[in-house]
């Protein structure tokens, strides 16, 4: 299955600050999905990902608050921007192989 | 629109007992389900996953889990619980198995020694 890495793996941020968030997988995919899981919660999709096109958005996340860049079959990126504490999250990638959708490690932010 | 339920947020059983944890769902189409694992401080682990193409699928670790169309459920079952058991797992369900997931809220597993 489809080996995914992210980038930071953790990080403690200020209010009103943003965080970018590296994706990168070991192989060619056409869609790359964005999750959030809340501390204690499960996991909700953010958007949808695929190369050459604009990111698809969930209700309640919009792309000013979580602007994606997806610039090619094996990378992406997710920006949290004008964090707030409520974003402390763990923000997860996944990607849909021969196995299933394989996720990564995940990033586990914390806004103070 | 899909969805799954968990039914119980938490669940303990002895160590050798046997695990099940419930998931049913609602889909306007053929779903594909799938049971996640995730260990404390971890990334989601792949359990198993229904595809259609036999009702009784097994998985990693022992687990197995049953899909049953007329009950609209995919419950996960091992015979005997391991103390490594413990973990957060949760059901999922998306269209085609090329799209999207649907989780549910997730169930607990506490083994008692």
């Amino acid at each position: 299955s489809a080996v995914i890495s992210q980038k930071p793996s953790r990080d403690i941020c200020q209010r009103g600050t943003s965080l970018t968030i590296q994706c990168q997988v070991d192989s060619q995919v056409t869609m790359m999905f964005w999750y959030r899981q809340q501390p204690g919660q499960s996991l909700t999709l953010i958007a949808t990902a695929n190369q050459g096109s604009e990111a698809t958005y969930e209700s309640g996340f919009v792309i000013d608050k979580f602007p994606i860049s997806r610039p090619n079959l094996t990378f992406s990126t997710l920006t949290v921007s004008n964090m707030s504490p409520e974003d402390s999250s763990i923000y997860l990638c996944s990607v849909v192989d021969g196995q299933g959708s394989a996720f990564g490690p995940g990033t586990r932010l914390t806004v103070t | 629109a899909q969805s799954v339920t968990q039914l119980g947020s938490h669940v303990s059983v002895s160590e050798g007992a046997l695990v099940l944890l419930r998931c049913n769902y609602s889909s306007s189409v053929p779903p594909y389900l799938f049971w996640y694992v995730q260990y404390p401080n971890q990334g989601l682990q792949l359990l198993l996953k229904y595809t259609s193409a036999a009702t009784l699928v097994k998985g990693i670790n022992g687990f197995e889990a049953e899909f049953k169309k007329s009950e609209t459920s995919f419950h996960l079952t091992k015979p005997s619980a391991h103390m490594s058991d413990a973990a957060e797992y949760f059901c999922a369900v998306s269209n085609f198995g090329n799209e999207k997931l649907t989780f549910g809220t997730g169930t607990r597993l506490t083994i008692i020694p």
